[in-house]
């Protein structure tokens, strides 16, 4: 089944604990993004990679950290959480970089930062 | 900067009513639109998606409507069911800028169907 999956699904932890949540698709698709999603402010853009090893910031990276050696994973890395980094973190993919592709994302995945 | 706006925030329906879904954008430049469904606990289904280039799409009991020049989507939702009840995102897809295939979400539409 074409997919887009993350890990984990639901995650409590401290500040400062570095943390990491995997997506992979299956898709063979070259764009992959991640976004939090907010109460009040919506779904935002952090980072996106529009290839392999190719990345760049969304609207709000502040705090994050990525990275592309697969086609097939786009891990978001949290190096010291805080608090405000509380949210719900969804990935997305798209077949292509151009803007017109219709995107897919993932189940998402709920954060605490305590 | 490009801003959504969904229109009502929250809807209560009867089943078996036919129902309107509203979504406004701000910067008529764009490559395309994006209908989602988002349920409790899970991530988004794209429901829609309609180029610029295109004036509506449908899929089964859905319909979206695209006025590019007004800045209007519109998402039809034909004889609703309970199994409907959702939060009904739409997106937008910006022409030009630097960040490519990023998309700008409405706040979001909370339909209920009640049997």
């Amino acid at each position: 089944e074409a997919q887009v999956t993350q890990n984990p699904r639901y995650l409590i932890t401290v500040t400062g604990k570095k943390l990491t949540v995997t997506c992979s698709q299956n898709m063979n698709h070259e764009y992959m993004s991640w976004y939090r999603q907010d109460p009040g402010l919506g779904l935002r853009q952090i980072y996106y990679s529009m290839n392999v090893e190719v990345t760049d910031k969304g609207d709000v990276p502040e705090g994050y950290k990525v990275s592309r050696k697969e086609k097939r994973n786009f891990p978001l890395i949290l190096e010291s959480p805080s608090p405000n980094q509380t949210s719900l973190y969804f990935c997305a993919s798209s077949p292509g970089t151009r803007s017109y592709n219709e995107q897919f994302f993932g189940p998402g995945t709920r954060l605490t930062v305590l | 900067k490009q801003e959504v706006t969904q229109i009502p925030a929250a809807l209560s329906v009867p089943e078996g009513e036919n129902l309107v879904l509203n979504c406004s954008f701000t910067d008529s430049a764009i490559y395309n639109l994006q209908w989602f469904r988002q349920d409790p606990g899970k991530g988004l289904t794209s429901l829609l998606l309609i180029q610029s280039s295109q004036r509506e799409q449908t899929s089964g009991r859905l319909n979206a409507s695209l006025d590019k020049s007004s800045g209007r989507s519109t998402l039809y939702i034909a004889a609703s069911q309970p199994g409907d009840s959702a939060t009904y995102l739409c997106a937008v897809s910006n022409a030009g800028g630097t960040s490519y295939g990023k998309l700008t979400f409405g706040q979001g539409t909370i339909l209920t169907v009640h049997p």
